[in-house]
């Protein structure tokens, strides 16, 4: 484990649904990131927050919206979702932004029906 | 514009035996590169991290190389074991962003499959 949890695990949606991605990191870091990996693409980086203000968004589509009430906690608020956007959502954390490794938490796999 | 090339996209190989993973980029100026292991159902790992001076890291049976002239890096995989079937995904950080994650370039990954 690496110290990094998301739930849910898996999540299959509608495109006029509402849902939230939550991650949960216990190593005390500061900085803490969403990437959207798809098949076949490398993983995209859609946001990042460090100590709590967001400092990173990466174009990404206002139907995703993040929100980090503490350094531990980070959710992805979805809705009006598109089928284009199934795909693996992973949650990283690392101390600092910077150059820091960053810790992998499982992912959560979305289908949008 | 900043990439990194994967080779072979997939690869299959028996038990035992070794193996190399290959990862071109054109990111500059260079910062560091990470090698990660992504088992299936989970997120990515770091198995080495490398910068401009090293040329060779090992964490255990994976040994990675860098060569910052030519730009390439492999990941050399010994005595493979059925667990080390998974993606690999080389990561590229350039130093505009202090090695931040607006400055991470990704690989698509290898998907490794070892064959009992």
């Amino acid at each position: 484990e690496t110290g990094v949890t998301q739930t849910p695990r898996h999540l299959v949606m509608g495109m006029t649904n509402k849902k939230s991605l939550k991650c949960e990191q216990h190593l005390g870091h500061n900085a803490m990131y969403w990437y959207k990996q798809s098949a076949k693409k490398p993983l995209e980086l859609m946001f990042v927050y460090n100590f709590k203000e967001q400092t990173e968004n990466n174009s990404v589509p206002s139907r995703f919206s993040p929100e980090c009430p503490n350094s531990s906690h980070l959710f992805l608020h979805l809705h009006t979702l598109q089928p284009e956007d199934s795909a693996l959502y992973l949650c990283a954390s690392s101390p600092e932004t910077g150059r820091h490794e960053q810790y992998f938490g499982p992912g959560t796999r979305l289908t949008v029906t | 514009k900043n990439q990194v090339e994967q080779s072979p996209q997939s690869l299959i190989i028996l038990e035992g035996k070794n193996c190399t993973l290959q990862c071109n980029y054109t990111v500059s100026p260079f910062s560091n590169l990470r090698w990660y292991k992504q088992d299936t159902g989970r997120g990515p790992v770091s198995l080495t991290i490398m910068t401009f001076s090293e040329n060779t890291k090992s964490n255990g049976r994976y040994t990675a190389t860098l060569d910052a002239d030519t730009k390439q890096s492999s990941l050399h995989i010994t005595a493979s074991q059925l667990s080390d079937s998974a993606s690999y995904i080389c990561v590229v950080s350039d130093e505009y962003s202090g090695g931040g994650a607006d400055g991470l370039t990704f690989g698509k990954g290898t998907h490794l499959i070892i064959q009992p």
